[in-house]
């Protein structure tokens, strides 16, 4: 299985900060059709995930243009420019390349 | 409105069964691939099960292999997960998603 290894935050994070979350895959998630299959996704408190990013860069209806998603074939980097209150919760990366789509474990963003 | 409602869930003892199901309603479900999403209590998410837009492929992480069986009724518009053999470690919150809809997810409890 491809193996998903996120970084943590410097938490809390101060209000109107820029913040970047990093993402580690194991195996490159670049397929030969040219896309990178690597999702974001953002889980609030006590509520369903919900998906920030796909195919590494590009985001998903109705996300705000303060979260892109940027990398290479095995590193990423989810940038939050601007953290907001909204923005507080679990960040999770996932492969999409392979069965099984497997999840980084998590990054935390807390507020100050 | 676009969503995803799973149903099924609670209490139940190691090695019992239990069948979950979600209806979907707002979109087409034929023409997406379904996957089921765990996260046990405090941990992060965990895939557990795909099944493509037609079922006619389906895959599973291995612990569940043999155990869960994922199925669609196009008709229906509706997932299931049947899950045989039920574990301590199956207890969790099961999602369903297109990935970009999710549903809010039902609790499962395997326990005597």
């Amino acid at each position: 299985d491809i193996v998903m290894t996120q970084g943590a935050l410097p938490n809390p994070v101060p209000s109107g900060e820029s913040v970047s979350i990093t993402c580690r895959s194991s195996k490159s998630l670049l397929y030969s059709d040219g896309k990178t299959y690597l999702n974001w996704y953002l889980q609030r408190p006590g509520q369903s995930p919900q998906l920030l990013i796909y195919w590494m860069s590009t985001r998903a209806s109705g996300v705000s243009d303060r979260f892109s998603g940027s990398g290479s074939g095995t590193d990423f980097t989810l940038k939050i420019s601007g953290v907001e209150a909204e923005d507080v919760g679990v960040y999770y990366c996932q492969q999409g390349l392979e069965f099984p789509n497997t999840f980084g474990a998590g990054t935390k963003l807390e507020l100050k | 409105e676009v969503q995803l409602v799973e149903s099924g869930g609670g209490l139940v003892q190691p090695g019992r069964s239990m069948k979950l199901s979600c209806a979907a309603s707002g979109f087409t479900f034929s023409n997406y691939g379904m996957a089921w999403v765990r996260q046990a209590p405090k941990k992060g998410l965990e895939w557990v099960a795909y099944i493509s837009y037609d079922g006619g492929s389906t895959y599973y992480r291995d612990p569940v292999k043999g155990r869960f069986t994922i199925s669609r009724d196009n008709a229906k518009s509706t997932l299931y997960l049947q899950m045989d053999s039920l574990r301590s470690e199956d207890t969790a919150t099961y999602y369903c998603t297109t990935l970009n809809l999710w549903g809010q997810g039902v609790m499962v409890t395997v326990s005597s």
